[in-house]
């Protein structure tokens, strides 16, 4: 049972274009959005995140949408840069509890010069 | 700020062999999470400490698998009686609880092959 989902395994890029990645959740209890990055053989780091009374979140070239009536999230990436090129896993965690994220399989990105 | 460390960054084992990671998460933080990801999946929550206590278990957490927090720094994985099936990253992350940020700082992983 997927509670977070990423349904595009993958997505391609021209460099200085915008990168869209996009992310949906089933459980309504999920309060806060957590954007993760992930290289090749190291452990995920955090890029942006949003909590659920917020509709956006930008942080320089990156910016994170909630629309929580549909239960979808979605991170935008402009401009897009080689050095992107990553798996991206949306997470999401009921606050006030264990803190525990749940992560969605991913999709990784890459952006072409 | 020394980030989380994790060590071994590679095991590989037998089948039937018991194996031990360690990670040490950064200083000033008092939640201690372990994850498995395996190809082509995103981190899975296996267990997680707050302090030494152990506060939760995920149906994931076999009990060939034992996690400890001892002094509530450092922790330790162990798998006994390794399987094909655990061969996985295992990740290892900490927070500090109660700074209204739910975010979670990770370590480079223990990568897995149990042959």
């Amino acid at each position: 049972d997927q509670q977070v989902k990423q349904n595009s395994p993958s997505l391609s890029v021209q460099e200085g274009r915008i990168s869209i990645l996009n992310c949906d959740y089933t459980n309504s209890m999920f309060d806060y959005f957590l954007w993760y990055k992930k290289y090749p053989a190291e452990g995920p780091t955090f890029l942006i995140s949003i909590s659920s009374i917020k509709d956006k979140n930008e942080d320089g070239r990156f910016t994170v949408f909630l629309n929580k009536s549909a239960k979808h999230l979605s991170l935008h990436i402009v401009p897009s840069q080689p050095g992107d090129s990553a798996v991206y896993f949306c997470a999401a965690v009921r606050q006030g509890g264990s803190e525990k994220l749940v992560f969605g399989k991913g999709m990784k990105l890459t952006v072409n010069p | 700020d020394t980030g989380v460390s994790q060590d071994p960054r590679h095991k590989i084992t037998k089948r039937g062999q018991n194996v031990t990671f360690r990670c040490d998460p950064i200083s000033e933080h008092n939640r201690l999470y372990w994850y498995r990801q395996t190809l082509g999946q995103g981190p899975e929550f296996l267990t997680y400490f707050q302090n030494e206590a152990q506060l939760e278990k995920s149906r994931l957490l076999s009990d060939r698998f034992s996690a400890e927090r001892p002094k509530g720094s450092f922790s330790t994985l162990e798998i006994q009686r390794t399987e094909q099936g655990d061969s996985a990253m295992y990740l290892c992350a900490s927070s500090y609880a109660g700074g209204g940020d739910e975010k979670l700082f990770f370590g480079s992983g223990t990568q897995l092959s149990v042959l």
